[in-house]
């Protein structure tokens, strides 16, 4: 089965740092992984998502993500944190073998960005 | 733009009350999902549907129902809710999974109270 791991379920930043979310996954056959950030009191919007191809995967708002195999990751970043960025992070994965269209959660990162 | 609504952000319904929440997408998408949200626990899925009049059980089905008449609509019953039943219920949509894009789109969200 698979499953993900987000280290931290509280991140704090101080605006201009660099933010980094975590994110650990579990599955035996190639994954396809997804982040999506949640404001206050609305629906996921999806950051960016990663298929196949480039391991380095570029999102909305000037988020990243990379891609690797070998330590079974794929961690957030962005360079220089914004107050807007404020808002939970979930990274999801699935894979089209045993999961189909089901995508499996992560439990959530909260972003707070102090100024 | 992918749009999915659902009927109400906020409801209030008293505990044995039969509730009905409602979800629709534009985008022509296949599989339509239900999940619940609480804090600590991150998204948990209720029932998804891949087509009309098909559906599937994910991992919390109890104490819920789903309907599916049309592609576009997909609702959520619950026959008596309880207390427990209080949380934010969120609706998504996505193409099926061999198209490669099967990313979820997500609707607002609603809020229920169960008193």
């Amino acid at each position: 089965a698979q499953s993900v791991t987000q280290l931290g379920s509280h991140v704090s930043v101080s605006e201009g740092a660099l933010v980094l979310l975590r994110c650990n996954y579990s599955s035996s056959v190639p994954p396809y992984l997804f982040w999506y950030v949640q404001y206050p009191n609305q629906g996921l919007q999806l950051l960016l998502k990663y298929t196949t191809g480039a391991t380095l995967v570029k999102g909305i708002n000037g988020f990243e993500a990379e891609f690797k195999k070998s330590e079974t990751s794929f961690h957030l970043t962005k360079p220089s944190a914004h107050m807007s960025d404020a808002a939970e992070y979930f990274c999801a994965v699935s894979d089209l073998v045993t999961s189909g269209s089901r995508l499996t959660f992560g439990e959530g990162t909260q972003l707070t960005v102090n100024p | 733009d992918v749009k999915v609504t659902q009927s109400s952000r906020y409801l209030v319904k008293r505990t044995g009350e039969k509730v009905f929440l409602e979800c629709v997408q534009d985008m022509d998408h296949e599989n339509m999902f239900w999940y619940r949200q609480d804090p600590g626990l991150g998204l948990r899925l209720i029932y998804f549907s891949y087509d009309v009049k098909m559906k599937e059980k994910g991992d919390i089905p109890e104490g819920y129902s789903v309907s599916r008449e049309k592609k576009e609509r997909f609702s959520l019953i619950l026959e008596s809710a309880s207390t427990n039943q209080t949380s934010m219920y969120l609706c998504a949509s996505s193409f099926l999974f061999w198209t490669g894009d099967h990313e979820q789109y997500f609707g607002p969200g609603t809020r229920l109270t169960v008193t």
